[in-house]
């Protein structure tokens, strides 16, 4: 089987550096991908990790440890539209492609 | 490009009816996947198709099933609701089925209350 973990809620201030650690458990990896969703919103793309390494994109960067099984995401220079939650998801080979997705972690900026 | 659609976008239904959503993906997307989000479950794969084909099948029971058109729109139905099903239920499309790249484009999906 699969699962994806990731800690339910992470509270920080503007300004401020936040990582999201997600570990996983598939039978046949492909990538970690992150997904960020506003309340009342539909999840959007945020990044893919297919190799191990750090990947930019503007603020967020995501990073992958594929003998770890264990990714993060990066949220920097946090502004207030970043709260949000934020999912990882893996397909895998192992479960015919289907794409999994973790609990998601709610992100809350304070002023 | 307009982006994925949904509708109805709210719905209410009493436990023991059916109901059928539906999806139109962005254009030139041939890949629609579906999704119940409960605060209690997360995002839970309902299933994926391609091509007018059923390429991944997650666990939900008999009473979920789908179908997509040859113009790639889909639809969910739910037959004999029960209150659990009372969630979110989002259609995303891709250009490929099983595509590497993960990237999904969601719709703002279809609020279901079962009463």
């Amino acid at each position: 089987g699969q699962s994806l973990e990731q800690p339910s809620e992470v509270t920080a201030v503007e300004g401020a550096i936040v990582q999201i650690n997600c570990t996983y458990q598939t039978s046949g990896f492909y990538g970690l991908s992150w997904y960020q969703q506003h309340d009342g919103g539909a999840p959007t793309f945020l990044s893919y990790n297919a190799l191990d390494g750090l990947e930019e994109t503007g603020r967020f960067s995501s990073f992958l440890s594929r003998s770890d099984s264990y990714g993060y995401l990066l949220l920097q220079e946090l502004q207030m539209k970043d709260s949000a939650s934020y999912f990882c998801a893996v397909r895998d080979r192992g479960a015919g492609n289907k794409l999994t997705f973790g609990g998601g972690t709610r992100v809350l900026v304070k002023p | 490009k307009a982006g994925v659609t949904q509708t109805p976008r709210y719905l209410i239904k009493t436990r023991g009816q059916q109901v059928t959503l539906s999806c139109s993906p962005i254009s030139g997307h041939r890949s629609v996947s579906w999704y119940q989000q409960t605060p209690g479950q997360g995002l839970q794969f309902l299933f994926e198709y391609f091509s007018e084909t059923q390429r991944n099948k997650g666990n939900f029971p008999g009473r979920f099933s789908g179908r997509q058109f040859s113009n790639s729109r889909s639809e969910m139905n739910v037959s004999t609701l029960e209150l659990g099903d009372s969630a979110l239920y989002l259609c995303a499309s891709a250009h490929q089925a099983g595509g590497v790249y993960n990237e999904q484009f969601f719709g703002p999906g279809t609020r279901l209350t079962v009463l």
